[in-house]
């Protein structure tokens, strides 16, 4: 597609309910990030795919968090048993890149905003 | 590690002012330095980037400069408007990683 897609756009889950947010990258695109963005901070990393293989998950805050790229191409990112404190915005960017020094930005969606209640 | 400051907002500008938004960052190995910015609602846009010293990033009438010797890139925009009211963040990345941001700075331009 013509750019990074997220869906659903908003969620509002009960805590202690899981979540699936879904990632659909630029077609070609190798490297795959998800960021976190809460209330009036800039966004903070959480895993990074290239390809299928996932290549840093450190930021990951919990083993509730967990992320997928099977095929190389759709990401999906699954809290289980949400909790109030994972209220943010769940972005996903892609890059043409796989490595290197970062000479090309990312292409960000438009995030998934996920509230806990 | 790595790391990037920003100045602190928000940032409140009458139409036709100049702005200079502060960054600077900390980086293991050689980064490339980038502006995103964020409208209301929206995801991140890739506004302008440097990959070397002394390049300089520029689009929409915005700039910045990277700086090796003072690890900076300041964004600057000559004359705002008020359709640059938004929240610009500024980031590095190194080989293979990810991108750090800053904390983002609000841009308020009023008429």
């Amino acid at each position: 597609g013509a750019g990074v897609s997220q869906s659903p756009r908003y969620k509002v889950a009960k805590r202690g309910q899981d979540v699936a947010l879904r990632c659909d990258p630029i077609s070609g695109h190798v490297s795959l990030f998800w960021y976190q963005q809460a209330l009036g901070q800039g966004p903070e990393f959480l895993t990074y795919f290239q390809n299928e293989a996932q290549l840093d998950k450190s930021g990951l805050p919990s083993d509730r968090f967990f992320a997928e790229r099977p095929e190389g191409s759709v990401s999906t990112l699954k809290i289980q048993r949400t909790q109030q404190e994972d209220s943010a915005v769940y972005l996903c960017a892609s890059s043409l890149e796989g490595s290197g020094r970062g000479r090309y930005g990312y292409t960000f969606g438009s995030g998934t905003r996920l509230t806990v209640v | 590690g790595n790391s990037v400051t920003q100045m602190e907002g928000p940032v409140t500008l009458s139409e036709e002012a100049f702005l200079t938004i502060n960054c600077t960052y900390t980086a293991t190995g050689y980064p490339s330095l980038f502006w995103y910015v964020q409208y209301p609602g929206e995801g991140l846009q890739l506004l302008l980037k440097a990959t070397k010293a002394d390049d300089k990033g520029s689009n929409k009438g915005f700039e910045a400069t990277y700086r090796k010797e003072t690890t900076s890139f300041h964004l600057e925009k000559g004359s705002v408007q008020v359709s640059d009211s938004a929240v610009y963040f500024c980031a590095l990345r190194t080989s293979g990683s990810r991108l750090t941001f800053g904390e983002g700075t609000q841009l308020t331009v009023n008429p």
